[in-house]
């Protein structure tokens, strides 16, 4: 059964810096991997995809990783802004029509 | 980028009465649709994959009887909460695949938040 964890749960950062977002999952046969941000009572707006057959996928301050063999992904996020205040989640695909999310990391950028 | 929108966005019914959540596709046609339910400070937990002209598919522990899912056209999936308790008060959203794109990126509505006094 797959099971999707994030680490940190809560991260509080001062504007500026720079900072790894954490997503684990048990099984490493997956179809995709997908990066959301919540707002709080908001629906999930898509932040980056990156299929199992890619390494890593950017978008303006954004990177995100992945290594399937040991059953990781990293948020990279540059710079942190106010504005990036939410919760991260990390998601993953099991190539049926599946997703399981993780619990999400509640990210506060203090300005 | 492919659209969903949920209608209501917030919802407010009294206990024993049932409620219905609208999930549309804008501009594709999707032929799978998701229903995920989230309590405060969780996760997503998938309720159900809602096909076209089928019956859905429910997870483990979801009433089927409760929570009635309908996908009457490739771009509408509905989900009526019957007989809704305070328990059930949760925020709703659904997803859909757009089977045009490759690899099978999902879209989410923005939520419906549900309370039942």
């Amino acid at each position: 059964k797959q099971e999707v964890t994030q680490i940190p749960a809560a991260l509080s950062v001062p504007e500026g810096e720079n900072l790894v977002l954490n997503c684990s999952f048990t099984d490493s046969a997956i179809y995709n991997l997908q990066w959301f941000r919540q707002d709080p009572g908001k629906g999930l707006t898509s932040l980056l995809l990156i299929q199992s057959s890619q390494r890593e996928q950017t978008s303006g301050r954004l990177n995100a990783s992945l290594d399937k063999s040991s059953g990781r992904s990293t948020l990279y996020i540059a710079a942190s802004q106010p504005g990036d205040s939410a919760t991260y989640l990390c998601a993953v695909n099991t190539g049926g029509f599946k997703t399981i999310f993780g619990a999400g990391t509640r990210l506060f950028v203090k300005a | 980028g492919a659209v969903v929108s949920q209608h209501p966005s917030r919802v407010i019914c009294k206990s024993g009465t049932s409620v219905k959540i609208e999930c549309r596709s804008l501009d594709f046609q999707a032929t799978t649709m998701f229903w995920y339910r989230q309590f405060p400070k969780q996760s997503l937990m998938l309720m159900a994959t809602s096909n076209e002209g089928s019956k859905a598919t429910y997870e483990q522990g979801v009433e089927k009887d409760k929570f009635l899912i309908n996908h009457a056209s490739l771009t509408l999936s509905t989900l009526t909460v019957t007989s809704a308790h305070p328990e059930d008060s949760s925020f709703y959203i659904c997803s859909a695949r757009d089977p045009g794109t490759d690899p099978y990126e999902q879209y989410f509505g923005p939520g419906t938040r549900l309370t039942v006094t």
